[in-house]
């Protein structure tokens, strides 16, 4: 049961670089999500997605951005990468939102130096 | 301002025994509490929902309950195991579309 897949699951990025945090989810769910997880701190919804070919930002989009081509798949872009970026990652995804429960990858531990 | 409130912080206990993990939240509209368990490394993993209308619901060891009234939830943990190591976080659908993220209680089983 592969469920959300996240990859990689560390990196460490060089300030001012770029990168894709990839997310497949085999569950044929129409909800997508990417949150980080910073110290101490609740999970921010950075974007999210209702569909293939529908986004929308969340509470922290800024130096973020996504993409959602297929029901599967579920890419975070990082673009000029700041050190304020440095955060674990969760993709997740759910059949819906509201009442339904959310399914959350493994995370993605992202370091910018 | 809508916010979910943990507490303890970190607890600490034996295997064997019992805890309760507290959740105080100021979200309005409500719809339901979710308790999730997160391993260290990994990602949350779903441990209960509640709506409004229920004041208890149990997963195996794990019971949750919720007042509606006076804006409270708690996660019980029965006859603890080591592997109940983790932080346990709780989690308020305000409206249809928001889920506000408590900061979560990291509980550690000793032997």
């Amino acid at each position: 049961n592969a469920g959300v897949t996240q990859t990689p699951k560390f990196r460490i990025l060089k300030i001012g670089q770029s990168m894709t945090l990839q997310c497949t989810q085999d569950m044929n769910h129409n909800y997508m999500y990417w949150y980080r997880q910073d110290p101490g701190m609740g999970l921010k919804l950075i974007y999210y997605s209702v569909g293939a070919g529908i986004t929308d930002k969340g509470e922290v989009p800024n130096g973020y951005n996504v993409s959602r081509s297929t029901t599967e798949d579920f890419p975070l872009r990082l673009e000029l990468a700041a050190p304020s970026q440095t955060s674990v990652y969760f993709c997740a995804s759910s059949p819906s939102y509201g009442g339904n429960t959310i399914y959350f990858g493994e995370g993605s531990w992202l370091t910018v130096v | 301002k809508n916010q979910v409130e943990q507490s303890p912080q970190s607890l600490i206990i034996l295997e064997g025994k019992n805890c309760t993990l507290q959740c105080n939240y100021t979200v309005s509209p409500f719809s339901n509490l979710r308790w999730y368990k997160q391993d260290t490394g990994r990602g949350p993993v779903s441990l209960t929902i509640m709506t409004f209308s229920e004041n208890t619901k149990s997963n195996g060891r794990y019971t949750a309950t919720l007042d509606a009234d006076t804006k409270q939830s708690s996660l019980h943990i029965t006859a603890s195991q080591l592997s109940d190591s983790a932080s346990y976080i709780c989690v308020v659908l305000l409206g249809t579309d928001k889920l506000i993220f408590g900061t979560g209680t990291r509980l550690q089983v000793f032997p």
